[in-house]
């Protein structure tokens, strides 16, 4: 089956403890992107990335990394979480420019 | 830059109405729209999608949408909605950042559509 994983879908955590949220496709998509969703502001674009070692900020990349060592995984990490990066985070991936978004199941992130 | 307007943030209607869900972007040169739907605790699921030709674009659970380029909109339609049509619906357009390079999905801030019996 064609999907997006992303793990886990919800954490708890404490201000400055570094986290990672793992995000695998399993589709052969070129195009990855991490987006953060919040009450009436719609997704925002975090990172994205075209391929293998590229990858770019999106709008809102403050206090986010990102790395594509491997075409199919594209993990999101928090180096030193803080309270305003508490979010419902998805990643999403395609195939190419006219293609549509499959995106994850969401991972909702609490930092306290 | 792109940017997306979606006119209303909460649209109640009751059950077999229709509906329409307004969606306006702020450029019209070579645009790519989708809309997409998210369940609540799901993902975001794409509903439809205009790339070229007919204006009039069919999606799935028998949503519509009709590209309007003088209007610079694209309005999501049903004619008569069920009570599993509540969802969020996001419209979003596709922006090339780079020419021959990367672009994105800009999204709207999503109007939340509630199907009352």
């Amino acid at each position: 089956e064609a999907q997006v994983t992303q793990n886990p879908r919800y954490l708890i955590t404490v201000t400055g403890k570094k986290l990672t949220v793992t995000c695998s496709q399993n589709m052969n998509h070129e195009y990855m992107s991490w987006y953060r969703q919040d009450p009436g502001l719609g997704l925002r674009q975090i990172y994205y990335s075209m391929n293998v070692e590229v990858t770019d900020k999106g709008d809102v990349p403050e206090g986010y990394k990102v790395s594509r060592k491997e075409k199919r995984n594209f993990p999101l990490i928090l180096e030193s979480p803080s309270p305003n990066q508490t979010s419902l985070y998805f990643c999403a991936s395609r195939l190419g420019t006219v293609t549509e978004a499959f995106f994850g199941q969401g991972t909702r992130l609490t930092v306290v | 830059a792109q940017s997306v307007t979606q006119l209303d943030s909460q649209v109640p209607v009751f059950e077999e109405a229709p509906v329409e869900l307004r969606c306006n972007y702020s450029s019209s040169v070579s645009v790519y729209l989708f809309w997409y739907v998210q369940y609540p605790n799901q993902g975001l699921q794409l509903l439809l999608k205009y790339l070229s030709g007919s204006t009039l674009v069919k999606g799935i659970n028998g949503f519509e949408a009709e590209f309007n380029k003088s209007q610079t909109s694209f309005h999501l339609r049903k004619p008569s909605v069920h009570i599993s049509d509540t969802a969020e619906y996001f419209c979003a357009v596709r922006e090339r950042l780079t020419q021959g390079g990367s672009e994105k999905l800009v999204f709207g801030k999503g109007t939340k559509l509630t199907v009352n019996p």
